[in-house]
């Protein structure tokens, strides 16, 4: 079965703009989460959508937002771009939100702000 | 989230077995111990969980230590593309899927 989907795989965008990112899942998958990786931060998580609502958001600033549509698709909206954003992001889908619960990961959009 | 310790990095021979730690002294009870992995320009990879009981699938196995507060995760016979950052995580039953990485282990492979 086809596994995450995220696009664009790669951007390139100027301080002061805005981005949005998207991420298709896994078929019959609900969860979608968000995560940011910087060679100086690591892997930090986002948010998480479970079921079209917001279950859990990380310490980023309101600049970050993301919302999931009703066939479990998600996007992420960066406005007012900054150097720092600069990273990969993440997308991660599962089924549901156990501990036990295995998160498949895509390949990642590359953002670059210049 | 509970917080685990991991070494930097490792170097392994191909074909031989490796042995990644990772320490998590902290655990709770309902916590589950994840195991992640990274190859180069690739998101992560999930290789093998578990909760009280050694684990073993196809990538990898998981022995985890009767207190709980450390596990090891073990490839049998190393290769070339299992160069990747292996990262240990907890997750809370309920935690949803806010996973926490930390700075996970750089495994190398050498021919």
């Amino acid at each position: 079965k086809a596994g995450v989907t995220q696009t664009p795989r790669y951007l390139i965008k100027t301080r002061g703009q805005q981005v949005t990112l998207s991420c298709s899942p896994i078929s019959g998958h609900r969860s979608v989460s968000w995560y940011q990786q910087t060679p100086g931060q690591g892997l930090q998580f986002l948010f998480e959508y479970f079921s079209e609502t917001q279950r859990n958001k990380g310490n980023f600033p309101g600049r970050f937002s993301g919302r999931q549509f009703s066939n479990s698709r998600s996007e992420m909206n960066v406005s007012t771009l900054e150097l720092g954003d600069s990273a990969l992001y993440l997308c991660a889908s599962s089924l549901e939100v156990a501990g036990a619960n295995v998160l498949t990961f895509g390949a990642g959009s590359r953002l670059t702000v210049l | 989230d509970a917080k685990t310790t991991q070494p930097n990095s490792m170097e392994s021979n191909e074909e031989e077995p490796v042995h990644l730690p990772c320490n998590h002294s902290t655990i709770s009870g309902t916590d589950y111990i994840h195991w992640y992995r990274q190859l180069p320009s690739q998101g992560p990879e999930y290789v093998i969980h578990g909760l009280t009981s050694n684990v073993n699938n196809r990538m990898a196995s998981l022995a985890i230590a009767e207190d709980r507060k450390s596990s090891t995760l073990i490839l049998h016979r190393a290769t070339l593309r299992d160069a990747a950052v292996y990262y240990c995580i907890l997750r809370g039953y309920n935690a949803g899927n806010m996973l926490t990485f930390g700075g996970g282990t750089r495994l190398m492979v050498k021919p």
